[in-house]
């Protein structure tokens, strides 16, 4: 089965320095996508970042990088220069393979304060 | 990229009473859809969700419900709602890599 694990609920970051949000997942599936959402305090959903299982490289997208290990099974969202808006919910995700292909499941999150 | 509204954003129901949550999307034509709960301060737990008219997998027994009538709507129902079922229940539809574009969300609250 299908599983995504997100091992803080809560992290705190001073201001302009870098994080790591930790994800680890779970799936016999050798075709998936992994995906990194953030949820700010108002309860809106906003897409962050994509890798794919086959992906040689790791996805970056602004101040957001993916740090792949796909023998280790972990997608740790990187964010560098964090911001005072950074302050949200984050969850990692996971879009399965073969008959789970349309299926995507969310970790449990990580509360993340950045400090000034 | 794709619009998704959901309504209504707010309501409070009595336990026994039915329930119809509604979403419909623009921008887009036969994407994934899908309807995920998140009790506070919780991730989102999958509820539903369809690949195309008529065709819906559920993945948690509950008194929950879907429908997809239309290409681009997808509807969220109970005909007794429990206290359990409150919540922020949230719509997606899924973009050309699997990411998903969300509604605003609507939080029930059962009483």
């Amino acid at each position: 089965a299908q599983k995504i694990t997100q091992t803080q609920p809560g992290m705190f970051v001073q201001e302009k320095e870098a994080v790591t949000l930790d994800c680890t997942y779970d799936t016999s599936d050798p075709s998936y996508g992994l995906f990194w959402y953030k949820q700010p305090s108002s309860g809106e959903m906003i897409f962050l970042i994509y890798q794919g299982s086959y992906d040689q490289q790791n996805a970056t997208e602004g101040r957001y990088s993916l740090n792949f290990q796909k023998a280790r099974k972990s997608a740790n969202l990187v964010i560098s220069a964090s911001q005072l808006g950074d302050s949200a919910m984050y969850f990692c995700a996971m879009r399965g393979g073969g008959s789970s292909y349309d299926k995507v499941i969310f970790g449990p999150g990580t509360s993340l304060s950045v400090i000034p | 990229s794709q619009t998704i509204h959901q309504w209504p954003a707010t309501l409070v129901q009595p336990v026994g009473s039915p329930l119809s949550l509604e979403c419909t999307v623009e921008g887009t034509s036969n994407p994934n859809l899908y309807w995920y709960r998140q009790a506070a301060g919780r991730g989102l737990q999958l509820l539903f969700y369809s690949v195309g008219i008529g065709q819906i997998s559920s993945e948690v027994p509950q008194n929950l419900s879907a429908s997809r009538p239309q290409d681009r709507q997808f509807i969220l129902s109970s005909k007794k709602l429990l206290l359990s079922d409150s919540g922020f229940y949230l719509c997606a539809s899924a973009g050309r890599t699997g990411e998903l574009f969300f509604g605003e969300g609507s939080r029930l609250t059962v009483l």
